[in-house]
């Protein structure tokens, strides 16, 4: 079974960091293309970033480039995305995702002054 | 970045009744090499992350029960929920996985009448 754990989120200022995590399990990790997906409260589903298997192909949504770095450990199954200069429109529920497609439980980031 | 519209914003239907949501993408997402839509369809209850129904336009994910179907090609689809379950009350999205940034429809909430 497909499980996708993240980990990481929590209150921040504005202008502050955070490392989000994805543990996954149940698949070939190193086999998939691993995506962020994020949710605002009460809104639609927006797609952030995508990596490829070897991590060294990236594409990020205009709104987070230069600020969110998406990367991986194919050894430790598990992605990451760190968060720097956050705002407080980026505050939502973080989503790791396989392939753009399926979906873990989410972590919940406010940025909040 | 392609625009994925759906229509109705709300949807309200009988139990036992048919539901059906459509999907207009902007532009094309069939990828005539292969000879599939990059279109895929999500389900969200109320405090749960998105769960994905529906991909290559029709094919039903794994534990998704046959009620659900899924069609269209190029820029138009559908969603169809053949007979209303109570439990089908949700937030249904559909999302074009073609290129990135993979976009989201805006949602359409399916109540029970």
């Amino acid at each position: 079974e497909v499980q996708l754990v993240e980990s990481g989120g929590g209150f921040v200022r504005p202008g502050g960091s955070l490392r989000l995590s994805c543990a996954a399990s149940g698949f070939t990790f190193s086999k998939y293309w691993m995506h962020w997906v994020r949710q605002a409260p009460g809104k639609g589903p927006v797609w952030v970033s995508r990596l490829n298997y070897e991590g060294n192909v990236t594409d990020y949504a205009d709104s987070v480039q230069g600020r969110f770095t998406i990367s991986r450990d194919n050894a430790k199954n598990t992605l990451y995305l760190q968060m720097n200069s956050l705002r407080v429109e980026d505050t939502a529920v973080y989503y790791c995702s396989r392939a753009g497609l399926r979906w873990g439980q989410g972590t919940l980031v406010t940025v909040s002054s | 970045d392609i625009v994925m519209t759906q229509s109705p914003d709300s949807l309200a239907v009988s139990l036992g009744e048919r539901a059906t949501i459509n999907c207009k993408s902007s532009q094309s997402v069939f990828y005539s090499s292969n000879n599939k839509n990059y279109l895929a369809w999500h389900q969200q209850k109320p405090g749960q992350p998105p769960k994905l129904l529906i991909y290559w336009a029709s094919t039903r994910e794994s534990g998704v029960p046959d009620r659900f179907s899924g069609s269209g090609s190029g820029t138009d689809f559908t969603l169809t929920i053949s007979s209303l379950q109570a439990e089908d009350v949700a937030v249904y999205y559909c999302q074009q996985y073609y290129g990135a940034p993979y976009t989201f429809g805006q949602g359409t909430k399916l109540e029970i009448k």
